[in-house]
């Protein structure tokens, strides 16, 4: 069964910190990686997408990175800001049979205290 | 440009009753994804429709049904409300395409009492 696992679940840190989110899946074949910011009641915002070969990428503070050997990926947020307290969702799209189906974490809620 | 819209926004309704929702696609978007997603939890897929056939479907009952129109505007039906039915519904739409991202819409939060 696909399963897309992240930790921790909740995480809370000062203003200006870095953190690391972690993901790890199951889902194979694998097709491409993605993480999420999803605001609370809002819809998920897409903040990169990853591909088999890719090691790393960044977007801003944000940085993801993808060991497909181990089936882990890594979201790394560099000087925290108020603003990225958030659910961050790893989600994973296989490839084959079912490739229309992404699979989902639960998430991690990081909140970011003055 | 308009990103993907839904509505509405918020609805109340009680056991036994049946709602719709609905969702404009991203322009230029031509396939239509929705989910379910409980407090807390990550979404979970409802099923995916593209050329207004349902692609694929999820490990939902029949009780959620769906449609899709020429403009690839989408509906969301739902049956029978269960209290277990209270979540936030979100459509995603995207191009057809293994690679395609998906973009999100702000959701629909359907309490059900």
């Amino acid at each position: 069964k696909n399963q897309v696992e992240q930790s921790p679940q909740s995480l809370i840190i000062l203003e200006g910190k870095n953190c690391t989110l972690q993901c790890n899946y199951t889902v194979s074949p694998f097709s491409n990686l993605r993480w999420y910011k999803q605001d609370t009641g809002r819809g998920p915002v897409s903040l990169t997408i990853m591909t088999f070969s890719e090691n790393t990428k960044s977007n801003g503070r944000y940085t993801a990175t993808l060991d497909a050997d181990t089936k882990q990926s890594s979201l790394h947020i560099t000087a925290s800001q108020l603003s990225d307290s958030a659910s961050y969702i790893c989600v994973v799209r296989g490839s084959g049979a079912g490739s229309y189906q992404l699979t989902f974490g639960k998430g991690t809620k990081l909140s970011v205290i003055p | 440009d308009a990103g993907v819209t839904q509505s509405p926004t918020h609805l109340i309704k009680t056991r036994g009753q049946q709602v719709t929702l609905r969702c404009s696609p991203k322009s230029g978007h031509d396939t239509v994804s929705w989910y379910q997603q409980a407090l807390g939890q990550g979404p979970q897929f409802i099923f995916q429709y593209y050329e207004e056939e349902e692609r694929q479907r999820g490990n939902f009952p029949d009780r959620f049904s769906g449609h899709q129109f020429p403009n690839y505007s989408s509906e969301l039906n739902v049956n029978a409300l269960l209290l277990g039915d209270s979540a936030l519904y979100l459509c995603a739409s995207s191009l057809t395409g293994l690679g395609g991202e998906l973009f999100f819409g702000e959701g629909s939060r359907l309490t059900v009492l």
